[in-house]
């Protein structure tokens, strides 16, 4: 079983909606970072969280540590937010990263 | 600054030929890390160097040399390329040491093993 789990693998949506995708781990981290993969391949940094919400323009991570799980939501979704959104932990005392398989998001006009 | 760079894009092997995949790194960087990505799997590690002189085996060695050439430059190296080495290679680097856990990826190598 993997470490990092994301779902769902492959979301749908109309622009303008509402997204959300999930990941769930099992192992004590210090942090968690949500990473998004562009069409030509390039991966960007989203998000570092080892706690609570953060939000930037439309996009809004969240992290619960308790329940080792975190969500990364999308507002009024846009074409351009088609990507592989993936989920990364860092587990403690590691400076590894564990990644997720990825969650790929199209948004149809 | 062009951050991470990798060479080549892309590349097709015969089973058996070696090559190198060059990755450099203009931020003044201590970590740099070797991963694979294959379709339904998460990127998996395969070398990194947290320093400049220092390397160490990540999750999938098995197959692949690294050199830490400077600060700038880390290379990974297949010496008798497999068709199960066909993948995605990307190179990270991150500040390391007391700095930003954050890494920045260079654009990928996509290497396909005949």
């Amino acid at each position: 079983k993997n470490e990092v789990e994301q779902s769902p693998q492959n979301l749908t949506a109309q622009e303008g909606e509402f997204i959300t995708i999930n990941c769930s781990y099992s192992v004590g981290i210090s942090a968690l970072h949500w990473l998004q993969q562009h069409p030509g391949g390039g991966i960007v940094s989203l998000f570092m969280l080892s706690s609570g919400k953060k939000k930037h323009g439309r996009l809004i991570a969240t992290i619960n540590i308790q329940e080792k799980h975190s969500s990364l939501h999308i507002t009024a979704s846009h074409p351009r937010d088609s990507a592989v959104y993936i989920c990364a932990v860092r587990p403690y005392n590691n400076n590894d990263m564990r990644f997720g398989a990825g969650t790929r998001l199209t948004v149809k006009p | 600054n062009a951050g991470v760079t990798q060479t080549p894009k892309f590349q097709v092997l015969k089973t058996g030929q070696s090559m190198t995949l060059q990755c450099a790194q203009d931020m003044n960087h201590n970590s740099m890390y070797w991963y694979r990505q294959d379709p339904g799997m998460g990127l998996r590690l395969i070398y990194y160097s947290a320093s400049e002189g220092t390397t160490d085996k990540g999750e999938v060695p098995n197959g692949y040399n690294v050199s830490r050439l400077n600060k700038r430059e880390f290379s990974l190296r297949l010496e008798s390329a497999a068709p199960s080495q066909t993948s995605v290679y990307f190179c990270a680097s991150r500040e390391g040491l007391a700095g930003s856990y954050e890494q920045f990826f260079g654009p990928g190598t996509r290497l396909t093993v005949l």
